[in-house]
């Protein structure tokens, strides 16, 4: 089965422009989680989604941070405008549903805003 | 203060060695994960528990609720178990996992 897939791997923008991350959860899966990993703070949990509606977005740092689940197999998490401190690993994790269930999560996308 | 510690923050083990590492929290849980990050930057969840002990392979994780406390241990250390792991507890009713700060550890041969 294929696991949480992120897309792009790596981003790199200058300051000021729009960021957008990719998720696709485990199919079956329906629970969804953004995460941020700074060398500072470690992991901290953005927001997270439960049958496609935001549960939780009190982690989502300023308003311009936003994100989406349209359908139960894709999310995006958008930055606009992006600056140097939104540098980061954004990984994305999914779970079969809310509770103690494990979550599974992608490799990541590397941010860096110059 | 953070609501979840870990000790030690770094940890380094010649190859054989029993690991352990130690995780503590404050608040009220319904269960406990620990992750592993390998070096490339993937994150893996070792295990998922709200009470007693489970073992999978040479790790074994305990969890005492009482005590607020988690041990990880690895028996046998190997170079490919260099890794950070982490400590991350669930509070309420969701899935919302609240991090520990790591413990990076390395195994040498």
């Amino acid at each position: 089965d294929a696991g949480v897939i992120q897309s792009p791997r790596h981003e790199v923008t200058e300051m000021g422009q729009e960021v957008t991350l990719r998720c696709k959860p485990i199919s079956g899966h329906n629970s969804l989680f953004w995460y941020r990993q700074t060398m500072m703070r470690g992991l901290e949990l953005l927001i997270y989604f439960n049958n496609n509606v935001p549960i939780d977005d009190s982690g989502m740092p300023e308003d311009r941070f936003s994100a989406k689940m349209p359908n139960a197999s894709f999310s995006t998490l958008k930055i606009q405008p992006s600056e140097p401190r939104d540098s980061a690993v954004y990984f994305c994790a999914s779970s079969k549903d809310i509770g103690n269930q494990p979550q599974h999560f992608g490799d990541g996308t590397r941010l860096s805003i110059l | 203060k953070n609501e979840v510690e870990q000790s030690p923050q770094n940890l380094t083990a010649q190859e054989g060695e029993f690991i352990t590492i130690n995780c503590s929290y404050s608040v009220g849980i319904s269960a406990l994960h620990w992750l592993q990050q390998h070096p490339g930057g993937g994150i893996v969840s070792l295990f998922m528990l709200s009470s007693g002990k489970k073992k999978h392979g040479r790790l074994i994780a305990t969890i005492n609720i009482q005590e607020k406390h988690s041990s990880l241990h690895i028996t046998a250390s190997h170079p490919r178990d260099s890794a950070v792991y982490i400590c991350a507890v669930i509070t309420g009713t969701a899935s919302k996992l609240t991090f520990g700060t790591g413990t990076r550890l390395q195994v040498t041969l």
